[in-house]
């Protein structure tokens, strides 16, 4: 029973262009979510970060945006950059500090220069 | 500082066998976490140790078992290994507590391969 869906396994974007990575959840308890990305032979890297009380969150070229009623979250990178190419794993929690995390299938995001 | 170290990186078994890999977690950090990643599976949580104590289990058998010791390092056993089993291990630690953004920091992995 896959909780956290990430129904594109690919995705290429064109440099500069913008890169939206979907993520769809079923279970109504998840109260925390995250994105990590991850590169060949190394272990995930925490990305963005969004709890439900919110619903939009920024960091740089990064946004995450939550939509609760629809229980999807997605990814906005802009600029698309070459060094973004990666697999972008979609997570969630049912509180902030629990360290049990469920995680997406992920998405393998390539950007073409 | 140094990152969260796993080993070994690279293991070959055999079905039957048993095999041990170790996390030494960022300084600091209290809380270690195990994930399992497969091809199409994404990763799948395993436990969690905190001070020593599982305070989070996965549902996986038996056969997995891990623990932490008093300086916060981590070991986790699969005994009677199937060829299911091959995969790469992930280790995590986390601040868990005052402070804990929620960020896991994890570890480059064990590749596990099973023959």
């Amino acid at each position: 029973d896959q909780q956290v869906k990430q129904n594109s396994p690919s995705l290429s974007v064109q440099e500069g262009r913008i890169s939206i990575l979907n993520c769809d959840y079923t279970n109504s308890m998840f109260d925390y979510f995250l994105w990590y990305k991850k590169y060949p032979a190394e272990g995930p890297t925490f990305l963005i970060s969004i709890s439900s009380i919110k619903d939009k969150n920024e960091d740089g070229r990064f946004t995450v945006f939550l939509n609760k009623s629809a229980k999807h979250l997605s990814l906005h990178i802009v600029p698309s950059q070459p060094g973004d190419s990666a697999v972008y794993f979609c997570a969630a929690s049912e509180k902030l500090g629990n360290e049990k995390l469920t995680f997406g299938t992920g998405t393998r995001l390539t950007i073409i220069p | 500082k140094a990152g969260v170290t796993q080993t070994p990186r690279y293991l070959i078994k055999t079905r039957g066998q048993q095999v041990t890999l170790s996390c030494s977690p960022i300084s600091g950090h209290r809380s270690v976490s195990w994930y399992q990643q497969t091809p199409g599976q994404g990763l799948q949580f395993l436990f969690e140790y905190f001070s020593e104590t599982q305070r989070n289990k996965g549902n996986f058998p038996g056969r997995f078992s891990g623990r932490q010791f008093s300086n916060s390092r981590s070991e986790m056993n699969v005994s009677t290994l199937e060829l299911g089993d091959s995969a790469l291990y992930l280790c995590a630690s986390s601040l868990a507590g005052q402070g804990n953004t929620g960020e896991l920091f994890f570890g480059e992995g064990s590749r596990l391969t099973v023959l």
